[in-house]
């Protein structure tokens, strides 16, 4: 049963062209929505931590938002260098530190 | 500050042969994970140390794999025998303390990964 759910499977944008990618869960109890970025042949990286509805956070042309059912990854003005697989983990309040991962948004900016 | 270090990198076994990978964590965390990602999917945590002890291997196919953390720092994870659909990334990750419940101001939950280990059993 996915308890997170990333969408689109893979997105290809422009440079310049702003999108968003979709993070959405079913489960209760949340105790923190993270963010990673993944480039092939490379572990995750660390990216953003939520942990309350209404929470934003930003990195230089990535910013994460949070609600009661979803977060969103706001790309703004992307270069080539921002592609990667960007995933979505979330943990329970019922686990001891377990993150359960989405497969993925793999995002592709060309020039 | 050093990542965290995994080896080796790549490894090609035959199936019902036996494999190991090591990790080293970013130093001072306590809580050390393995993660298993399969081409295509997110991570699947397999086990979780904090410091020397198993805090959840729900998830780990006991009957083949086996994982230890002797001495709360390095940790070494073994496959025997391995099968084909063991063909993955293996992941390492750690994380500076687990049990507080963490807080917007706090970073100690966040997990940090290693390069991962490209296990392919033909």
């Amino acid at each position: 049963e996915d308890q997170v759910t990333q969408s689109p499977e893979a997105l290809r944008l422009q440079e310049g062209e702003s999108s968003s990618l979709n993070c959405s869960y079913t489960v209760s109890g949340l105790r923190g929505l993270f963010w990673y970025r993944q480039d092939p042949g490379k572990g995750p990286e660390f990216l953003f931590t939520l942990y309350s509805a209404g929470e934003e956070k930003e990195k230089e042309r990535l910013k994460a938002t949070l609600t009661k059912k979803e977060s969103f990854l706001h790309i703004t003005a992307p270069k080539p260098e921002d592609s990667a697989t960007y995933l979505c983990a979330l943990r329970r309040g019922s686990t001891l530190g377990r993150l359960y991962f989405g497969r993925g948004t793999q995002l592709t900016v060309w020039p | 500050e050093a990542g965290v270090a995994q080896s080796p990198r790549y490894k090609i076994i035959e199936k019902r042969q036996s494999v190991a990978f090591w990790c080293n964590p970013i130093s001072g965390h306590a809580t050390l994970y393995w993660y298993q990602q399969i081409l295509g999917q997110g991570p699947k945590l397999l086990i979780q140390f904090q410091n020397n002890g198993v805090v959840d291997d729900s998830q780990l196919p006991k009957d083949r794999f086996s994982a230890e953390r002797l001495k709360g720092v390095d940790s070494t994870l073994k496959i025997q025998p391995a099968k084909l659909e063991d063909s993955a990334v293996y992941l390492c990750a750690s994380s500076l303390v687990l049990g507080k419940e963490p807080t917007a101001s706090t970073s100690t939950h966040e997990q940090y990964f290693g390069p991962g280990t490209r296990l392919t059993v033909t």
